[in-house]
């Protein structure tokens, strides 16, 4: 594709429930970032895939997020027990690499509102 | 741990007037700096990067390591400028770490 496309653009949920997110990268792309955005925090990091190495899981800020790449392409952000301090905009990124200077490029976004 | 602050959540300015959006880090490697942009309604993008020291419509921006700053500059800021401006760092580690960002408003 010509750019990175998240899935759904909005995504309203009920407290409780489990939300997944899908993130298709630019093609050959082999890193892919999740990064949130909540409203006057800036973008907080969340998961990050560079080929087939072990994801860095460290910016998930607890065991209901979990994320998964398959094939070394599309990946699923996945929330589960939403709360409503989920509510953000979740960010795809991907770049041809995890190395200096190459350059991340983000998708539109995926909005999740959980009431 | 590396941490990027933007002081300013927003900047006012009008049409024609210089801007300066701060941006200060800490890592004590040495870092590589970035400047992203969102437009209403548009996806993050990359504005500018240290390392390839270059304009991009018009804003440039200088690495001082000694004050371990990064600000973005104008001499003449557009109506067009208007939009959130991220700070982000990147020490080799992991993914980008980014400042809370910056509302710049060029007024008419």
């Amino acid at each position: 594709g010509a750019g990175v496309s998240q899935s759904p653009s909005n995504k309203v949920t009920e407290k409780g429930k489990d939300v997944e997110l899908r993130c298709d990268p630019i093609s050959g792309h082999t890193a892919l970032y999740w990064y949130r955005q909540s409203l006057g925090q800036g973008l907080e990091f969340l998961i990050y895939f560079q080929g087939n190495s072990a994801p860095d899981k460290s910016g998930l800020p607890s065991d209901r997020f979990s994320a998964e790449r398959t094939g070394g392409s599309v990946s699923t952000l996945t929330i589960q027990r939403t709360q409503q301090e989920d509510s953000a905009v979740y960010l795809c990124a991907s770049s041809l690499a995890g190395t200096s200077g190459n350059i991340q490029y983000f998708g539109a976004g995926t909005r999740l509102s959980v009431l | 741990a590396q941490r990027v602050t933007q002081p300013e959540k927003l900047l006012s300015v009008f049409k024609g007037a210089p801007v300066e959006l701060k941006c200060n880090y800490s890592y004590s490697g040495s870092p590589e700096l970035f400047w992203y942009v969102q437009y209403s309604r548009q996806r993050l993008q990359l504005l500018l990067r240290h390392i390839s020291r270059e304009s991009i419509k018009g804003f440039t921006a200088d690495l001082n390591k000694g004050e371990t700053s990064f600000h973005l500059k104008k001499p003449f800021a557009q109506e067009e400028d208007s939009a959130m401006y991220y700070c982000a760092l990147y020490t080799g580690r992991r993914a980008l770490t980014f400042g809370s960002g910056t509302r710049l408003q060029v007024q008419p």
